[in-house]
This record gives C-alpha cells, sequence and structure tokens, in this order.
C-alpha cells in the first residue's frame, strides 16, 4: 500500500521501461489539468498539459490520459531515462478562479 | 520564454524577525502571482493569490497579518514573512500567470526559509 503526508508514494521503474504515475483529482468542475515534474530542492516544472475536452494528450516521450468519469488522471513516461527521477505532480485548475490544486505527489525512482 | 525568478534562493534568520521573497516574471509581465508554501514531502499549498494593483487574496487559514504580500508592478511581487518563527521553516514557491484568460503558472524556483 501507498501512505500520504510523511512519505511520499513511490514508483520504482527499470531504465528503459516505461512508467505510469496516477493521480485522483477532486472536484468535477476543473477544466484544466497539468503534469509537473519537481526535482529536490527546484520549483516545479511544466510536463503537459490537457484540458477537459479531451481524453488524451502526447508530447515529447510523455502522453498523458484524462478519465472524467472517474476523476482520474495518468502520466505515462516511454523509454525512462536516470534524468526522470523526480517527483511528479498533477494539478487541477478550479473553472474560473485560475486557482491550482495540487495532487499529493509521487516519487519517480529509476533503476539502472 | 515564461521564466519565474525568486531571490533570495535560501535565506536563514532568527526567530522573531521578517523575511521577504521576491517574485520576478523576467520576460512577460504577470497580472496574477501565486505563493505557494511546501513542507517536506509534502505537496504545494497555496496560500495568496496576488494581483497587481489590488489587495491580495488568502487561502482559508493563511494569516494575512503575518505573511504580507505587495504586488505592485506587473513583473514583481513580494512575500513578507513577519515576526517569523521555526514553524514557518518551509520552501515558498511564486509562480506568475502569463496574461488574462490564460490559466498556465510557471512556478520560480523557490527560497528555502529556515528560522533558527
Amino acid at each position: 500500500g501507498e501512505s500520504v503526508g510523511l512519505h511520499l508514494p513511490t514508483l520504482s521503474v527499470q531504465e528503459g521501461d516505461n512508467s505510469i504515475i496516477n493521480c485522483a483529482y477532486s472536484n468535477s468542475a476543473s477544466d484544466y489539468f497539468i503534469w509537473y515534474k519537481q526535482e529536490s530542492g527546484k520549483g516545479p516544472q511544466f510536463i503537459i498539459d490537457i484540458r477537459s475536452n479531451m481524453d488524451k494528450r502526447q508530447g515529447q516521450r510523455v502522453t498523458v490520459l484524462l478519465n472524467k468519469t472517474v476523476k482520474h488522471l495518468s502520466l505515462q513516461i516511454a523509454a525512462t531515462q536516470p534524468g526522470d527521477s523526480a517527483v511528479y505532480f498533477c494539478a487541477e485548475n478550479m473553472k474560473g478562479t485560475y486557482k491550482y490544486i495540487f495532487g499529493t505527489g509521487t516519487r519517480l525512482k529509476v533503476l539502472a | 520564454g515564461a521564466v519565474v525568478s525568486q531571490h533570495p534562493s535560501r535565506v536563514i534568520c532568527k526567530s522573531g524577525t521578517s523575511v521577504k521573497i521576491e517574485c520576478r516574471s523576467l520576460d512577460f509581465q504577470a497580472t496574477t502571482m501565486f505563493w505557494y508554501r511546501q513542507f517536506p514531502k509534502q505537496s504545494l499549498m497555496l496560500m495568496a493569490t496576488s494581483n497587481e494593483g489590488s489587495k491580495a487574496t488568502y487561502e482559508q487559514g493563511v494569516e494575512k497579518d503575518k505573511f504580507l504580500i505587495n504586488h505592485a508592478s506587473l513583473t514583481l511581487s513580494t512575500l513578507t514573512v513577519t515576526s517569523a518563527h521555526p514553524e514557518d521553516s518551509s520552501f515558498y514557491i511564486c509562480s506568475a500567470r502569463l496574461t488574462s484568460g490564460q490559466e498556465t503558472q510557471y512556478f520560480g524556483p523557490g527560497t528555502r526559509l529556515l528560522v533558527l
């Protein structure tokens, strides 16, 4: 199982394998979703975003999937590399407010 | 483009003193800036929304008199932690929204505050 708060959920992946990081969002009225990568001691770095009128969006080596029925968001990273090791956060934008609500985060560890 | 800077990157201060953190949008004008706080191994929590030329809007549970926010220009917002205490030690991160109507926020590198 996974716990939050004092311990971030951790996903360990072999280098070269694909990674899937999941996120459950809270507000059915949210209309814009973003994935961020955060390395230790640094600010969040934008990875990819998706609007609520889409269910899939692809970037370079990354794909975001949105399932509004169950309020679920996932980030897929293809051919995971050591440089992908970081904490990944999803964020939802509350429609009409421009405010983000961040998920609890997942630590991705890439094993050589 | 869309670079946000923060200064200082880290600060150590004595309990009871005040600390000012600057957030600048370097290559764009930001009508709205946001201030977040992040404790170790936790997520980012929004503290307040800062709009240029008007008073900041604080999230529930955030003391406006303790965390003073000023957004005097379209490229600069400041957060002042007044009478800092050890429990205020945290990672403070700002973000800026590019233009009206766009939701994307660009984040600064963060400021590590340690109150002794």
